[in-house]
């Protein structure tokens, strides 16, 4: 069975500064995704990030980006230059391929300081 | 506007008394799930569709049945709420396994507390 690990229950960074979320993960697939989700006071569940598995290119959107080590089984999030509006919990999340289940870690509350 | 739309988004009710929380989709997608948020453990499935009358169990099923007579509805029913199924609620969507590189679609999930 896979699991996902975020050892990092909350975490605090100033504003326009950059902070690295963590994740692990345990598998003996091949193919699969990995995912950052991110949880605002709003409760919706908004996908930050997607990394594919087979891709050694780590992914980037904006000032989100992964630092994906598949032989380590880790996926972090770095998020650069922090906004306010980042202040939220922040879920990575595994899915083997062709099976839309999505097994999730148990969170990080990030807080980012004015 | 493509969307997961779930109701009630909030409820407080007794224990033993039925309940269904409903989830519905625009977007035309075969697959349909529901999860439950609880503080410390994340997200975990609680039962899943593939297709019309295609369900099965995800992780933690007990206490909860659903239904797919409509490719587009997966209601939540509760049939004797217990305090434990106290939690925050989430439907998503997506299409088939395999036909795209993986994106769930969330509702903004529906709050259910059990006295």
């Amino acid at each position: 069975a896979q699991t996902v690990t975020q050892s990092q229950p909350e975490m605090s960074v100033q504003e326009a500064e950059t902070v690295t979320l963590s994740c692990t993960y345990d598998t003996s697939e091949n193919n699969y995704y990995l995912f950052w989700y991110k949880q605002p006071p709003s409760r919706q569940m908004i996908l930050v990030i997607r990394q594919e598995a087979y891709k050694q290119q780590n992914a980037t959107e904006n000032r989100f980006s992964v630092n994906f080590q598949k032989a380590a089984k880790s996926f972090s999030l770095k998020i650069s230059d922090s906004q306010l509006g980042d202040t939220a919990m922040y879920f990575c999340a595994f899915m083997k391929h062709a099976t839309n289940k999505l097994i999730f870690g148990t969170g990080t509350l990030l807080a980012v300081q004015p | 506007e493509a969307q997961v739309t779930q109701n009630p988004r909030y409820l407080i009710t007794v224990t033993g008394k039925k309940l269904t929380v409903t989830c519905s989709q625009n977007m035309n997608h075969e697959y349909m799930s529901w999860y439950r948020q609880d503080p410390g453990l994340g997200l975990r499935q609680i039962y899943y569709s593939m297709n019309v009358e295609v369900t099965d169990k995800g992780d933690v099923p007990e206490g909860y049945k659903v239904s797919r007579k409509e490719k587009r509805n997966f209601p939540l029913i509760l049939e004797s709420p217990s305090p434990n199924q106290t939690s925050l609620y989430f439907c998503a969507s997506s299409f088939t396994p395999g036909r795209y590189t993986g994106e769930l679609f969330f509702g903004e999930g529906s709050r259910l507390t059990v006295l």
